[in-house]
C-alpha cells in the first residue's frame, strides 16, 4: 500500500545547481507533509514541512512546493552542496488526532563537487 | 541542541529472546513514537504514545511488542520473543504537539540470529 511514493530512487546533481526531489501521494486525507534527510547509520533529520493549506514554504536553501490537485510535492535545494548528499524522505501526516507519519521510499541525492 | 538518544546502537540477539530498546526523548515533548526500517525498505510506523498510553499502533505492532515510559525520561520498546524478521533499524522519535515535526534518534540496529 504505497500511499506516499518517491519514484526516483536516486538523483545526481552538480554542486551549485538546483536539486528537485519529488513525491506523490494518493490519500487526500493527508494534511501535513514533511521532508527528512537521512545519512547512513543515522536517524532521519527534519528539514522542512508544509501544511495542506499552503502551496509553498521556504527555509533558507530549501523550498517545498505542494500541489494538492495533483497530490504532488517537491523539495527544491538551491544551491546544492556536497554536504546535501543523503537519502531524502518525504512523509505525510493524516488529518485528525493521529500523529502517524507515512514515509516514502526515499531518494538518494548525490551532489557532485 | 536537544536530541533524542537511543541505546544501544547495535543489539544482536538470538531468535526467541526478549530485547528492550531504550530511548530518551526530548524533554518537553509530549508524543513519543517507534518506527522501524527493514534494510532496503521504507521507514514504517510502529506505535505512538501520549499521556502514558498507546494512542495508535500499526498492524506490525502485535502482542510481541510493548512500550513503556517507566519514568519521566525513558521510553522503551520491548519485543518479547524475537523473530528473524524483526531484524531492522528501530528509530525512536518525539514531537511537541500533533502538528509538529517529529525528531528522530540515531536508531538501534537489531539483528536477530
Amino acid at each position: 500500500d504505497q500511499q506516499v511514493k518517491q519514484n526516483s530512487p536516486s538523483l545526481s546533481v552538480q554542486e551549485g545547481r538546483i536539486s528537485i526531489l519529488n513525491c506523490d501521494y494518493t490519500n487526500s486525507m493527508f494534511d501535513y507533509f514533511l521532508w527528512y534527510k537521512k545519512y547512513p547509520a543515522e536517524g532521519p533529520t527534519f528539514l522542512i514541512s508544509i501544511s495542506s493549506i499552503k502551496d509553498k514554504n521556504e527555509d533558507g536553501r530549501f523550498t517545498v512546493f505542494l500541489n494538492k490537485s495533483a497530490k504532488h510535492l517537491s523539495l527544491h535545494i538551491v544551491p546544492s552542496q556536497p554536504g546535501d548528499s543523503a537519502v531524502y524522505f518525504c512523509a505525510a501526516h493524516y488529518g485528525g488526532a493521529t500523529n502517524k507519519l507515512i514515509f516514502g521510499t526515499g531518494t538518494l541525492l548525490a551532489v557532485q563537487p | 541542541e536537544p536530541e533524542v538518544t537511543q541505546t544501544p546502537s547495535h543489539q544482536v540477539t538470538q531468535m526467541g529472546q526478549e530485547v528492550i530498546l531504550r530511548c530518551v526523548p526530548i524533554s518537553n515533548h509530549l508524543y513519543f513514537y517507534w518506527y522501524r526500517q527493514i534494510l532496503g525498505q521504507k521507514v514504517e510506523f510502529l506505535v505512538s504514545f501520549y499521556n502514558n498510553e498507546i494512542s495508535e499502533k500499526s498492524e506490525i505492532f502485535d502482542d510481541q511488542f510493548s512500550v513503556e515510559r517507566p519514568d519521566g525520561s525513558n521510553f522503551t520498546l520491548k519485543i518479547r520473543s524475537t523473530k528473524l524478521e524483526d531484524s531492522a533499524m528501530y528509530f525512536c522519535a518525539s514531537s511537541w504537539i500533533v502538528y509538529s515535526e517529529a525528531f528522530f534518534g540515531q536508531g538501534t540496529r537489531l539483528t536477530v540470529v
